[in-house]
């Protein structure tokens, strides 16, 4: 069971807005930053987003992130075909251990 | 651009120790930032295994803490994990990756391409 909670699906069709959810607790989410990888089947994943909400080069600005507390959200917008993946959230607590979340598998219909 | 590459058997059997050695190409590991593993069981999510400094201070998940050391080799550019007394449940691809620290937080933004580890007589 992972410590950082996501939902273990979303959907949405083509052009559309979605969102995903991660809620940890007052060690990880809550005193430290959160991180969110893409991954794309079959391969390793990738920085979506860093510090709650930085995005690496690259990364379209199409994806956004937020944290308020001891949770954190993961927004797409103008969804495509291309953006069917599993996301995960990720945060280390305060000992420098790293935590995830059970990943998200994102569908467009 | 730094390039990171897992290698190692992908067969071990249960009770043995298993070995990874994580290439990284573009960076030197000794000058600075993290570096450390992560695994993910076939149909599973990630779960981080641990991560060395670049002086060699280490963390573990406690979970795998009994089982698992991470080293660096500064003079070949790698680090290793191993993970003994393996069971099925350590079936999983095994990632690399670095982790640095930057915009308030830590974050791992360089992965290897991952490398199936199989556990099973």
């Amino acid at each position: 069971q992972s410590v950082l909670t996501q939902p273990p699906s979303a959907s949405g069709t083509p052009g559309q807005r979605v969102t995903i959810s991660c809620s940890g607790d007052s060690s990880n989410i809550g005193s430290n930053t959160v991180n969110w990888y893409q991954q794309l089947p079959g391969t390793a994943p990738k920085l979506l987003i860093y510090s709650n909400d930085q995005r690496p080069s690259g990364v379209p600005d199409r994806f956004s992130g937020s944290k308020s507390g001891t949770s954190a959200s993961l927004a797409i917008s103008g969804l495509q075909s291309e953006d069917e993946a599993d996301y995960y959230c990720a945060a280390w607590d305060d000992r420098l251990n790293g935590r995830f979340g059970g990943g998200t598998k994102l569908t467009v219909l | 651009q730094v390039q990171l590459q897992e290698s190692g058997p992908g067969l071990v059997k249960p009770s043995e120790t298993l070995s990874l050695t994580c290439s990284v190409s573009g960076f030197s590991i000794g000058s600075r930032y993290y570096w450390g593993w992560i695994r993910q069981p076939p149909g599973k999510g990630l779960e981080w295994i641990g991560t060395i400094s670049q002086s060699g201070t280490t963390y573990y998940n406690p979970s795998l803490k009994s089982r698992v050391t991470i080293s660096l080799d500064t003079s070949k550019n790698q680090f290793s994990l191993k993970m003994s007394s393996v069971t099925a449940a350590d079936t999983a691809v095994y990632y690399c990756a670095r982790t640095i620290y930057g915009s308030g937080g830590y974050f791992s933004d360089s992965w290897g391409q991952g490398a199936l580890v199989t556990v099973s007589s």
